[in-house]
């Protein structure tokens, strides 16, 4: 089965702070993807990447950057955190075979 | 702007009975389309997924597809209290297998 990893689960950051966001597939997967989710509007994307240092803007980029490496790794930054970034962040990764996306199990952040 | 419509709920059912869940999408382009399951506080996970126009099943699950009315349903047979979750709709569209999302239709399976 596919492993994607999120190694902060639950974090509580105040307003102005630099937050890392941290995920780990196993599978030598090309695309990777950071979503959030909020009650009412489902999942939006960020961000994504298809490849070792290619990105793209998903539909809210703003107020995020992210960084891809190594292809095994994709990391979402919040370069100032605010209030209105509290909440679910997905990280999923793209197994291509099936054509499917799996998610990591979700970090959920808060910003005081 | 890809847009995946479903109904936000909730969904009440009776233990044993057949819950319907459907899902339409904006992009005529799109080609695989996908539900995914949510316990509260959990990441989604992978229940079906569909290419093809018409029926598929896998256990007690059968996803429906109908490109032309740009419509994805799932029925679920013998719902079960632990079918109780929120159902997203995904569709796969655009540059770099990008995947849009429903709000997700939140299911109760009442015993």
């Amino acid at each position: 089965d596919v492993k994607v990893t999120q190694s902060s689960r639950y974090l509580v950051k105040r307003t102005g702070e630099k937050v890392f966001l941290e995920c780990v597939q196993d599978m030598d997967h090309e695309n990777m993807f950071w979503y959030r989710q909020d009650p009412g509007l489902g999942l939006r994307l960020i961000y994504f990447s298809y490849d070792v240092k290619m990105k793209e803007k998903g539909d809210i980029p703003e107020g995020y950057s992210v960084s891809r490496e190594k292809k095994e790794r994709f990391s979402l930054i919040l370069e100032s955190a605010s209030t209105n970034q509290t909440s679910m962040y997905l990280c999923a990764s793209l197994w291509p075979e099936r054509n499917t996306i799996y998610f990591g199990e979700g970090s959920w952040l808060t910003v005081v | 702007q890809k847009e995946v419509e479903q109904n936000s709920g909730p969904l009440s059912v009776p233990e044993g009975a057949i819950a319907s869940l459907n899902c339409t999408y904006s992009d005529r382009g799109s080609q695989s389309f996908f539900w995914y399951r949510q316990y509260s506080g959990k990441s989604p996970e992978l229940i079906m997924f569909i290419y093809s126009n018409g029926d598929k099943e896998d256990g007690r699950f059968t996803a429906q597809l109908n490109k032309a009315s740009q419509y994805v349903s799932l029925l679920i047979r013998d719902s079960q209290p632990s079918d109780s979750a929120t159902y997203l709709c995904a569709v796969n569209a655009g540059f770099g297998n990008q995947f849009y999302f429903g709000t997700g239709t939140s299911l109760t399976v009442i015993p």
